[in-house]
């Protein structure tokens, strides 16, 4: 069975750093193919896709929050980690981490962990 | 602004179908596969279409897709009160380079 599950703070300042973990099972990131995602979804705002770490660590970002994400994977722990700089209360959202199958998608979802950004 | 574009709601009776929309460009709807997904309020998205038309198993065949240029289309039959939801279609932008969104479909059981 394939699983993941976000973990971080729920509550966080304006300017600080976002440190989010995705922690999955069941699959492993050293597979060929294999990816993970990060997506979030502002209260009745739509999807957006934020980051992607492949399992030859080749990396994407959304090119408008590019200079504000890192994405990072610890195969040991199978864990994939983002982090957001300068946080701002538009950043306020649900966020989620993906398994990525290549041409099948975004297939497992997490359950998503919600973010507040205010002082 | 999302760069998928998707009507902002749909709605029919039980047992009534209907289609929702899903507008992109050459970079992503028009050179690489769309998918879809169904998402509940405060639950995480499920996936119900990948690669354009293709049911992963457990998606009753009620649900069905298409796609046709820059253009794709979700459809539902037999609408059911359990379909009522938010409908997300996305592909994959090459010019982006990264996954692109609609902007979602609240779907209404009248």
């Amino acid at each position: 069975q394939i699983t993941l599950k976000e973990s971080g703070p729920t509550l966080v300042k304006p300017t600080q750093t976002l440190t989010l973990t995705c922690t999955f099972s069941g699959f492993s990131l050293n597979t060929f193919g294999k990816g993970v995602a990060w997506i979030r979804q502002p209260p009745g705002e739509a999807l957006e896709w934020l980051a992607l770490i492949y399992w030859d660590d080749n990396k994407r970002y959304s090119p408008s929050l590019k200079n504000r994400l890192t994405i990072s994977k610890d195969i040991s722990k199978n864990q994939v980690v983002l982090t957001m700089t300068n946080m701002d209360p538009v950043d306020t959202a649900t966020y989620y981490c993906a398994r990525e199958e290549g041409l099948d998608g975004m297939d497992v979802w997490g359950q998503g962990t919600t973010v507040t950004v205010s002082s | 602004q999302s760069v998928l574009t998707q009507p902002p709601s749909a709605s029919g009776a039980p047992g009534q179908g209907v289609t929702i929309s899903c507008s992109g460009s050459n970079s992503n709807i028009g050179r690489n596969y769309v998918y879809w997904y169904q998402k509940f309020p405060g639950t995480a998205p499920k996936l119900l279409i990948y690669r354009n038309n293709q049911r992963p198993s457990g998606v009753p065949d009620r649900f069905s897709a298409s796609k046709s240029g820059t253009s794709a289309s979700l459809a539902i039959s037999g609408l059911r009160s359990e379909d009522e939801a938010d409908y997300h279609c996305a592909a994959w932008d090459d010019s982006l380079s990264g996954w692109v969104f609609g902007g979602g479909t609240k779907l209404t059981v009248l």
